[in-house]
């Protein structure tokens, strides 16, 4: 079965601290990508990998770095986390490069930022 | 690059009546369409999906149907059961040769028992 996990459901971080959201998946995909759920707003790319180290940006990465060492692990960073970053983070994984690909998504992460 | 609208945030039917949810898009280029379901503190999980050489695709009780002149297309629901209370997202590739997908907002289904 294709799974992607997240290494935490929720979240309570502080403003100005680095925070990392960690996402695994186990189906050897090439792309990887994180999102923010806001309502309203829908679903809305930060960052897109489509192979190890290599990284695009996506609609809203302003506050946000990204991270892909291995190719089952991209990793989110916010450098110094602001309460405008509040929100549910999905990150996503899809088989192959240059091909529209259904995206699997994990469970999410309910961040928050006092 | 890809637009997709969704206009009804939100949309209440009856149980055993069917469920008609829209999706608008901008760039008539692109060929092929996704329904995504999510509910509350779960990812999205994919639906259907729909190529453009169709007009119509078919899946046990979702049906989606592409009007490519309009630029429009919509996911039925027949008959609709309170699982089917969720929110669901279509989606676009972005831009060509690319594994990119652009989402609409999403709209909020509730069925009412």
């Amino acid at each position: 079965d294709v799974k992607v996990t997240q290494s935490s459901r929720y979240l309570v971080k502080r403003t100005g601290e680095k925070v990392f959201l960690e996402c695994v998946q186990d189906m050897d995909h090439e792309n990887m990508f994180w999102y923010r759920q806001d309502p309203g707003l829908g679903l809305r790319l930060i960052y897109f990998s489509y192979d190890v180290k290599m990284k695009e940006k996506g609609d809203i990465p302003e506050g946000y770095s990204v991270s892909r060492e291995k190719k089952e692990r991209f990793s989110l960073i916010l450098e110094s986390a602001s309460t405008n970053q509040t929100s549910m983070y999905l990150c996503a994984s899809s088989p192959h490069r240059d091909s529209y690909n259904e995206q699997f998504f994990g469970p999410g992460t309910r961040l928050t930022v006092l | 690059d890809q637009q997709v609208k969704q206009n009804s945030p939100s949309l209440s039917v009856q149980e055993g009546r069917i469920s008609i949810l829209n999706c608008d898009y901008t760039n008539s280029m692109f060929d092929y369409f996704l329904w995504y379901k999510k509910y509350p503190a779960e990812g999205p999980t994919f639906l259907i999906s729909i190529s453009s050489i169709k007009d119509k695709n078919e899946d046990g009780r979702f049906t989606v149907f592409l009007n490519k002149s309009a630029k429009h297309l919509s996911l039925h629901i027949v008959p609709s059961q309170p699982g089917d209370s969720a929110v669901y997202f279509c989606a676009a590739p972005t831009n060509f040769g690319n594994e990119k997908l652009t989402f609409g907002t999403g709209t909020r289904l509730t069925i009412i028992p």
